[in-house]
């Protein structure tokens, strides 16, 4: 099974800050990896998808990169309504695995 | 506007059963690929089941391959996770989602609001 591990696993920014998510993954996964907010009692939200591909509805202010084993997820500009948790997803093999969560709050 | 309802979640004993299920609408439901995907209290995500469009082809991880069983109806649209043998570790909120992508890459686009199942005597 491919492990993800995603850092840091709590974060606190103010608002307008640029924060920064990262996920390894324990082998190359070829770009295959989403990104997910949760919000407190709600279900998960796909944000970015393959690396870097915005979902419709995704303000431009969230982005991501990478490649092979590493890749970022980053919010800039912070806002309140960005206060959540977010996972990565990699999906180039089966199981497909998350990674453990980042916490965002606010300084 | 996609929507994913699941259903049937509550408090059974370790070993007994329980059948979830998820209605489905604003898409045409037998053209996905569905999955469902779990979250223990205050835990991260895990997937849990898959099915193709026909339902001829079903997909678990380890942890629960040969207790839970996927399935679906069509004509319904409709998904079920039939669970059995349960067990402490299974306590989750459990949602349905859609799953997207080009073979055999798919991620989940559109999640319901989940149902908790909580295994405990």
């Amino acid at each position: 099974d491919i492990q993800m591990t995603q850092s840091p696993p709590s974060l606190s920014a103010s608002l307008g800050d640029k924060v920064t998510i990262t996920c390894q993954a324990s082998q190359n996964i070829n770009k295959y990896i989403a990104w997910y907010q949760q919000k407190p009692g709600k279900a998960p939200r796909l944000l970015i998808r393959y690396t870097s591909t915005l979902e419709s509805g995704t303000p431009s202010r969230f982005s991501g990169s990478g490649s092979g084993r590493d890749y970022s997820f980053s919010i800039s500009n912070v806002e309140s309504e960005d206060i959540a948790s977010y996972y990565c997803l990699q999906y180039d093999n089966l199981p497909w695995t998350f990674g453990g969560g980042t916490k965002l709050e606010l300084k | 506007e996609v929507q994913l309802v699941e259903s049937g979640g509550g408090l059974v004993q370790p070993g007994r059963s329980l059948k979830l299920s998820c209605a489905a609408s604003g898409f045409t439901f037998s053209n996905y690929y569905m999955a469902w995907v779990r979250q223990a209290p205050k835990k991260g995500l895990e997937w849990v089941a898959t099915i193709s469009t026909s339902g001829s082809r079903t997909y678990y991880p380890d942890s629960v391959k040969g207790r839970f069983t996927i399935s679906r109806d069509n004509a319904k649209s409709s998904l079920y996770l039939q669970m059995n043998s349960l067990k402490s570790e299974d306590t989750a909120t459990y949602y349905c989602a859609r799953q997207v992508g080009v073979v055999p890459n798919w991620y989940f686009d559109f999640w319901g609001p989940g149902t908790m199942v909580t295994v405990s005597s």
